[in-house]
Order: structure tokens, then C-alpha cells, then sequence
């Protein structure tokens, strides 16, 4: 089946900082999607990819879809506090939108 | 505001007792689903619906029922056959199922007494 490694697991910055995290899959994805959860809540969706070279912005926070279309990148800018939670890639690729989800990043943001 | 409302918060189920989730959505989306997460790790499908009156088997539908006899409803009911339920389930729907979950709803904690 489907494999996607995400990392770094778990990112300790300073507030202000810049962040970069990213996923890789075993296959040729058609999407991608970027989540947040916070503690006892559901994750809360970002971003969505759907094309190849895609890059997108949601305020502070901008992904990309690879060209290779096996990876993509979350890169959050100046990060604050409530930046702190654990962010989940997921893709899915071929006609059955089948989705695969990494096991997330740990961001912690240091006043 | 639209939205998903899962209950109950948290629930402790007993040996060879059946217990169901709640799932509500007011988002008129067609396309539901139910996760499973346990710690440390992605969240894993168990079913998914893509419309009223029909569902799929996810990755890990074993020992889970679902029904969806109104679009706004997405019960999951987890059955003695299931040995280890204790985990944190999500709820979550799109407008349809080629764009993936677009809202998840807060979630339902299981333990086991």
C-alpha cells in the first residue's frame, strides 16, 4: 500500500521563526492536504493541493505540491505561540481518492 | 455556523457491550467519513459514505458498523467483535469525496472500563 513519511516529528522554535516541515510518499499522489489539531480537538484543514507545482497561501503558512508529485512542503512564517499543535500531511492519488495520512509534526513555539 | 457535532465528548464502554457514536453535520455535504487515531500516529479510515443510503468499508472497518439514512447523520457504532476500541474517533465530511476531509468534527474519546 501507500507509504508517507513526514517529518521532522517534532520542531522546537523560538517565536518569529520560520518553519519548514514536508512529506514523501512510496507513489504519485493527485492530492495533497494539510492539517492542524490542537489537544481534544479534530484537525482542522489548512491548505489543499490538487496540482503538480501547485503553491498555495493561507496566511502565514504556504505549501506546495512537488513537482515530482511524490512530496510536499509546509512552510509556516514567523511563527507565534498558537502556531503550537501537531500538523498532518495526508495525499491520496489514483481514481478511488484513497487518502494516506502522515503521523504528524509536533510544533512547539517558545515565547 | 456550519458545522460537525460528534457526541458524546468521551465514553467508557463495558466487555461485550456495544456503544455508538454521534455525527451531525450542517454543512450539506455529501461525502462523509470515520477515523480512527491512535497515539502518535495518522489517523486511519474505518468507513466512509459517499452519499445517503451507501458506505464503504475504510482500512480498518472490522469490528465497526455504520449507517446513513439521512445526509446529515453518520452514526458509527463500535461492536464487541472489536477488541482494542480505546482511541479517538473523528467524525469528518466534504462536498464530495475527491477533495478529501474538509471538516473534522471534535471528536469522541472511547475507553474501555
Amino acid at each position: 500500500g501507500q507509504q508517507l513519511n513526514q517529518s521532522p516529528q517534532s520542531m522546537f522554535i523560538q517565536e518569529g521563526e520560520d518553519v519548514s516541515m514536508n512529506c514523501t510518499s512510496s507513489s504519485i499522489f493527485n492530492t495533497w492536504l494539510w492539517y492542524k489539531q490542537e489537544p481534544g480537538e479534530g484537525p482542522v484543514l489548512l491548505i489543499a493541493l490538487y496540482k503538480a507545482g501547485e503553491l498555495t497561501s493561507n496566511g502565514r503558512l504556504t505549501a506546495q505540491f512537488g513537482i515530482t508529485r511524490k512530496d510536499s512542503f509546509l512552510n509556516i512564517s514567523a511563527s507565534i505561540p498558537s502556531d503550537v499543535g501537531i500538523y498532518f500531511c495526508a495525499g491520496s492519488g489514483g481514481s478511488n481518492y484513497k487518502l494516506t495520512f502522515g503521523k504528524g509534526t509536533l510544533l512547539t513555539v517558545n515565547p | 455556523d456550519g458545522g460537525i457535532t460528534q457526541s458524546p465528548k468521551y465514553l467508557f464502554r463495558k466487555e461485550g457491550q456495544n456503544v455508538t457514536l454521534s455525527c451531525e453535520q450542517n454543512l450539506n455535504h455529501d461525502a462523509m467519513y470515520w477515523y480512527r487515531q491512535d497515539p502518535g500516529q495518522g489517523l486511519r479510515l474505518i468507513y466512509y459514505s459517499q452519499i445517503v443510503n451507501d458506505f464503504q468499508k475504510g482500512d480498518i472497518a472490522e469490528g465497526y458498523s455504520v449507517s446513513r439514512e439521512k445526509k446529515e447523520s453518520f452514526p458509527l457504532t463500535v461492536t464487541s467483535a472489536q477488541k482494542n476500541p480505546t482511541a479517538f474517533y473523528l467524525c469528518a465530511s466534504s462536498i464530495d469525496r475527491s477533495r478529501g476531509p474538509q471538516h473534522f468534527g471534535d471528536g469522541t474519546r472511547l475507553s474501555i472500563l
